[in-house]
């Protein structure tokens, strides 16, 4: 099965400061999204890309930016963390045949 | 409304029984997947389908897209089949995942 990791897996940070999620996969998948999770809820979609250099707005992208560097990179940037950005963070890359295989998440706490 | 209708949202069941979950969608979803949310937090992949069934151990799946709902069937329940199931639609030509927002089942002993 498809390996993504994440890190940091967890994060405290302040109001107003800048915050990077990163995610990393080694099955050289072109695909690979952001999403958060807020207690009772299902996953939405921030931002994903299909390939290093291309990114591109989800349903939910205000307030986050994404950056892909590479094919194995992709990372989440909180340029100013607001508490409402207080949730857990899951990464994952799309496989061959259209499956996402997700990262373990990053439980990300805005004081 | 919610795009993807996930039904019940709580759920506790006796070890050793059978349950059925399901998803309706009013999105036209051409592919689903369903995913176990453990205690721990991590989702682990339980089926990817086109329309049509899969069979994996205990679990059942099916996904009907003209009549637009997929079910996941737990035979058997045991004490780690506990957690949260998710179901997840894409659209033909897109693989964005849209979620529902789960089942909370718990297993009794």
């Amino acid at each position: 099965e498809a390996a993504v990791t994440q890190s940091p897996r967890n994060k405290v940070a302040v109001t107003g400061g800048k915050v990077t999620l990163s995610c990393n996969q080694t099955n050289n998948h072109n695909n690979m999204y952001w999403y958060r999770q807020d207690t009772g809820h299902g996953l939405r979609l921030i931002h994903y890309s299909y390939g290093a250099g291309s990114t591109e707005k989800g349903d939910i992208p205000d307030g986050y930016k994404a950056s892909r560097p590479s094919q194995e990179n992709f990372s989440l940037i909180l340029e100013l963390a607001t508490p409402s950005q207080t949730s857990v963070y899951f990464c994952a890359s799309l496989g061959g045949i259209g499956e996402q295989y997700f990262g373990p998440g990053t439980r990300l706490t805005v004081l | 409304g919610d795009k993807v209708k996930q039904s019940p949202s709580a759920l506790s069941l006796q070890e050793g029984t059978n349950s059925a979950l399901r998803c309706n969608f009013s999105i036209a979803a051409t592919t689903v997947q369903w995913f176990l949310q453990n205690p721990r937090g991590s989702l682990i992949n339980l089926f990817y389908l086109v329309p049509g069934t899969k069979e994996n151990g205990r679990l059942k799946s099916a996904f009907d897209s003209k009549e637009s709902y997929s079910t996941l069937h737990i035979r058997d329940a045991q004490l780690e089949d506990s957690g949260t199931y998710f179901c997840a639609g894409a659209s033909s030509g897109s693989w964005q995942l849209i979620f529902g927002s789960g089942t909370q089942l718990t297993v009794m002993p």
